[in-house]
């Protein structure tokens, strides 16, 4: 099915742990973004790419890294878990950098937990 | 970018119309008004966009005020399916990023 694919679903990791969370998408679209939604907040962007080879910081990009080889796929790096980092990522993407008449496509999140 | 305020929560009958209001009184020329709504833990669902007319689909009708300073997303008969976060965002043509506020609560009552 098209749309966008976050792996893993949940996942747990202990304080000081690294870890890469999954991105992808089969629509060629070419804007791709990371947020996160911590329990009753809104979303926060981390990281965005307006293309591959092209990324940027959002509002909260401190302990994550982002790259952006291809352009079906943007994954997520925790450096060195913190507890809190603990929160639920959505990956989204739409067609273009600016307006589209789609909106964004969100993926289904990927509940984290820093113990 | 522009920032969007909202009411935090709101009521509405099931079967009647909620109106759900955002200030995006800071918003620039190029910058478009978009909603999305979050059902549960779901992902946000796209809803309507607009820019300064305004606009229907299937999902809900999009009210601009003409200053463009405030819109009104309106779901024209709500269903108790209808329950979500909704969320008012203001997208720049030339920028590649968008935020999201806290949005509305939505709660539709049987």
């Amino acid at each position: 099915n098209a749309g966008v694919t976050q792996t893993p679903k949940f996942q747990v990791l202990k304080t000081g742990q690294s870890m890469t969370l999954q991105c992808a998408q089969d629509m060629n679209h070419e804007y791709m973004s990371w947020y996160r939604q911590d329990p009753g907040m809104g979303l926060r962007l981390i990281h965005y790419s307006v293309g591959a080879g092209i990324t940027d910081q959002g509002e909260v990009p401190n302990g994550y890294n982002v790259s952006r080889s291809t352009t079906e796929d943007f994954p997520l790096r925790l450096l060195s878990a913190a507890p809190s980092q603990t929160s639920v990522y959505f990956c989204a993407s739409s067609y273009t950098r600016t307006v589209s008449n789609y909106g964004y496509t969100f993926g289904s999140g990927t509940r984290l937990t820093v113990v | 970018d522009a920032k969007t305020t909202q009411p935090t929560s709101m009521d509405c009958a099931e079967g009647r119309a909620a109106n759900l209001p955002c200030n995006h009184s800071t918003i620039s020329g190029n910058e478009y008004v978009y909603w999305y709504r979050q059902i549960h833990s779901q992902g946000p669902q796209y809803i309507i966009h607009g820019l300064k007319n305004n606009e229907t689909n299937e999902m809900a009708s999009l009210i601009i005020t003409e200053d463009r300073k405030s819109s009104t997303l309106i779901l024209p008969h709500a269903t108790l399916r209808d329950t979500a976060v909704y969320y008012c965002i203001v997208v720049n043509t030339n920028a590649g990023k968008s935020t999201f506020g806290d949005g509305t609560t939505l709660t539709v009552k049987p």
